[in-house]
Order: C-alpha cells, then structure tokens, then sequence
C-alpha cells in the first residue's frame, strides 16, 4: 500500500518569497503531524491535524507558518515571506488514532533550501 | 531546553555484536518512548515502542530498556548487522506529539 507521499521532494525559493509543501496522507489516517528537521537536529513539531481541524498548533514558530487540511486528507504547510533560518526538511507523518498510543508513518520529507 | 537527549551523536560496532543506544529525558509526564530509523533522503521509520509503565520490549533482534527512576531509556540491538547502518532517533510522546532527539549516528562494520 501506498506510504505517506509528500511533494515537492525539493524545493529552492528566494528571500520573502511564499512557499507551499503537499503531505498525501496514509488512506484511513485520521491525524496527520508536521515536524521541522534541520540539519543535526531531531525532528521537531509544528502542528497536528486531528480530522480538518489543528488539535495542536503549538510548535508553528510565528505567524509566518499556517496550515490547513480542509478535507480531512491532503494537508499543505503554507510559508509566508520566507527566511534563510526556515531552511530545513519538513517531514510529514499520518497516523490511525487508536487509544492512547499512535504510531506515527512519516514521509520523505520535503527539503526547503531558502537563499 | 531539550526534554529529550542522545548524547552520543555517533557510535561504531562490529558485525554480530551487541549496539547500544542511549536516550535520556526530563519530563515524567512522558507516556510512551519510540526509536525510530532513519536512512538518507527518507523519512523516520518506527522500529519499536515502549510504555512509561514497562520496563522492557523485545521485538526480534531489538530490546527497549526503560529506566524511570534514572529518566534513561536505551535501545539494544543483537546482533548488529550492516543494514543496522543508519541514524536512530529516540522519541517521546506527550499528548499527541513525538519529542525527538538530535539522534545517533550506528555505522555498523564488516
């Protein structure tokens, strides 16, 4: 079966310009996370999608970072006016919520180069 | 503040023998821990889990050790193979979210 696909795989943008990364999740997974890894870090939270609602937004740095995932499936992390600092892998994981423990299935990644 | 740490970023084994990986936290609150997989250009991939009230996993090759008194969890591989090559990530969970260490780096030699 089909993983958690996320598009672009790579993506080079300008100095204040708006980006757009696509997460496809696992289909039938209800939560769907977007972590933040850069280089010789661990992955880090942004946000949590529980259905089309975010059930947890606490890791989005500023107000720069917004997203949505309007059917309860695709979600895009949508970057605004965008920063060298914001250069790093943005990964995507899907999970089937089930009890207290959900085994998260993450994408390849999406690597943001800023310049 | 890191709630989640690996101190050792990297660590070299032999074929066939035993890898030890490291995790410490800080957070009690914490109730379940994860290793993940990582190889270049994917993504994490889950290896295996632990609840805060246990104290050891084993799946296969792959023992969780869980330490609450000492807030240390350790990740035991044997025996080490090749494949084994890749970076390991230490989780925790709280709520709903994983909290990640800076991971370490297994090279595991011939």
């Amino acid at each position: 079966g089909a993983g958690v696909s996320q598009t672009p795989s790579n993506k080079v943008t300008e100095k204040g310009k708006y980006v757009e990364l696509r997460c496809d999740p696992i289909s039938g997974h209800t939560a769907l996370y977007w972590y933040r890894q850069s280089l010789g870090q661990g992955p880090e939270f942004l946000i949590y999608f529980q259905g089309t609602g975010a059930a947890d937004d606490s890791g989005l740095p500023n107000d720069r970072f917004f997203a949505v995932r309007p059917e309860g499936s695709v979600s895009t992390l949508k970057i605004q006016r965008t920063e060298r600092g914001d250069s790093a892998v943005y990964l995507c994981a899907s999970s089937f919520r089930q009890g207290s423990y959900n085994e998260q299935f993450f994408g390849p990644g999406t690597r943001l180069t800023v310049l | 503040d890191q709630q989640v740490k690996q101190n050792s970023p990297s660590l070299s084994v032999q074929e066939g023998r035993i890898s030890i990986l490291n995790c410490d936290y800080t957070n009690s609150m914490f109730d379940y821990f994860l290793w993940y997989k990582k190889y270049p250009a994917e993504g994490p991939t889950f290896l295996i889990s632990i609840s805060s009230i246990k104290d050891k996993n084993e799946d296969g090759r792959f023992t969780v050790f869980l330490n609450k008194s000492a807030k240390h969890l350790s990740l035991h591989i044997v025996p080490s193979q090749p494949g084994d090559s890749a970076v390991y990530f230490c989780a925790a969970q709280y709520t709903d979210k994983l909290i990640f260490g800076t991971g370490t780096r297994l090279q595991v030699f011939p």
